[in-house]
């Protein structure tokens, strides 16, 4: 079974500047998490989708942070503008539909805010 | 809020020796606990976790038991390898939200020289 997969693995850009990541959960899994993890730190959730809509977004800063999850399966974050702090790990994850499933990580987007 | 607090690292230990990280957690209601494991320049993955009070999860030689009376779930293994060195999260989970959302702590990092 093919785990999550996310793209790109790395990325650099200049604050300001727009940049976007994608996430293919596992097939079948009907939620679908972006989580922040700065250096030094835990994951932290920016978004939960359960199928293409939004369960949970009160910690995404709205007014830089979009995402969406076409059609319930695959899903892209977005920044625009970028500033440095948002320099992170990215993780994307998903689960089965249902309560306590555990969630499966993808390997992560490093970015680079300079 | 619920909450975790793990130890800070780096932890260090030579092969063979027994291992301790400590986790204590808050929350309002009976969360679901988690050890998650991130090994060098892979995801987060699902180590162990235990869904009620005195629940052992056990995973790869690692165990932590849920203790509710002192709101804790310390990770433990008798005999570390070179193998084990990465960063491992403690996290909880509330199975009943609508939105299952993980909150971690911020990582402990453990080295094991040969």
């Amino acid at each position: 079974e093919a785990g999550v997969a996310q793209s790109p693995r790395y990325k650099i850009i200049e604050k300001r500047q727009s940049v976007a990541f994608w996430c293919n959960p596992i097939s079948g899994h009907a939620t679908l998490y972006w989580y922040q993890q700065i250096l030094g730190q835990g994951p932290k959730l920016l978004i939960q989708f359960q199928n293409n809509g939004v369960v949970d977004d009160s910690q995404l800063p709205k007014d830089r942070f979009s995402a969406e999850r076409l059609k319930g399966v695959d899903s892209t974050l977005k920044i625009q503008p970028a500033k440095l702090e948002d320099s992170a790990v990215y993780l994307c994850a998903s689960s089965p539909a249902g309560l306590g499933n555990e969630q499966f990580f993808g390997p992560g987007t490093r970015l680079t805010v300079l | 809020g619920d909450s975790v607090t793990q130890m800070e690292g780096p932890v260090t230990l030579s092969e063979e020796a027994f291992l301790t990280i400590n986790c204590t957690y808050t929350a309002t209601g009976y969360p679901s606990l988690f050890w998650y494991v991130q090994y060098p320049g892979e995801g987060l993955q699902l180590l162990l976790k235990a869904t009620k009070a005195d629940d052992k999860g056990s995973n790869k030689g690692f165990e932590a038991t849920y203790r509710k009376e002192t709101t804790s779930f310390h990770l433990e293994k008798g005999s570390v390898q070179v193998s084990d060195s990465a960063v491992y999260f403690c996290a909880l989970s509330d199975p009943y939200s609508s939105a299952s959302k993980i909150i971690f702590g911020s990582g402990t990092r453990l080295s094991i020289r040969p």
